[in-house]
């Protein structure tokens, strides 16, 4: 059974540029998390989502970010006009339901870094 | 606000002794789970081991193991024979039972001397 996967592992972009990051969850998996891990910092929550809905981005900064995760296809992880303070460590976690009961299983992680 | 605290940034051990890295919280919830993750150079968050607050009996998964103190609010790992592959970077986290938000600590960074 594959585990979360998250591609590209490395991101290079320039400042102004816009990075998409991407996340398929584990079959069977529903539900998505992002969570950001700035240098030197444990992982904070940015967003949760299930298919076609945001549940709660309160973790995400109100511009440039974005998320989605449609009925077909990955969850996307969108960042416009990245800055260098975007530079991070982008975590993507799922689990089979809502993971108040269920583990969220993390993938190897994007790791952004903006120039 | 949650608030999880890794007052270890750096700990090292020798190959097959035992090592503790501490973590504490801070709660008003009676109801959460606290989890020990391990990030390894390739970055891969894996699950080491989990504790539900309701139970008393302190977790356990091979050669790790947890001190699990409520009333302290203290939840300690113990890596027991220690192995180079457990040089990684830990990461306490919690988790309310009724939420999925993960709070994490900063991190304790763990280096097995041969």
């Amino acid at each position: 059974n594959a585990g979360v996967m998250q591609n590209p592992r490395h991101l290079v972009r320039r400042r102004g540029q816009e990075a998409r990051l991407r996340c398929s969850p584990m079959k069977g998996h529903s539900h998505v998390y992002w969570y950001r891990q700035l240098p030197e910092e444990g992982l904070k929550f940015m967003v949760y989502l299930q298919k076609e809905n945001i549940i709660d981005e309160s973790g995400m900064p109100k511009e440039r970010f974005s998320a989605e995760f449609p009925k077909e296809g990955p969850s996307i992880l969108r960042i416009q006009q990245v800055v260098r303070g975007d530079s991070a460590a982008y975590f993507c976690a799922s689990s089979p339901q809502g993971a108040s009961t269920y583990e969220q299983y993390f993938g190897p992680g994007t790791r952004l870094t903006v120039t | 606000a949650q608030t999880v605290t890794q007052s270890q940034p750096e700990m090292s051990v020798q190959e097959a002794e035992t090592v503790t890295l501490s973590c504490t919280y801070d709660t008003s919830e009676s109801d959460y789970y606290l989890f020990w993750y391990k990030q390894p150079p390739s970055r891969q968050m894996i699950l080491v081991i989990r504790q539900e607050a309701y139970k008393q009996q302190n977790a356990t998964e091979n050669r790790f193991s947890v001190n699990f103190q409520k009333a302290a609010k203290s939840f300690s790992l113990k890596i027991s024979d220690s192995q180079l592959g457990d040089a990684a970077m830990y990461f306490c986290a919690y988790r309310p039972g009724s939420n999925y938000k993960l709070t994490f600590g900063k991190g304790t960074l763990l280096t097995v001397n041969p």
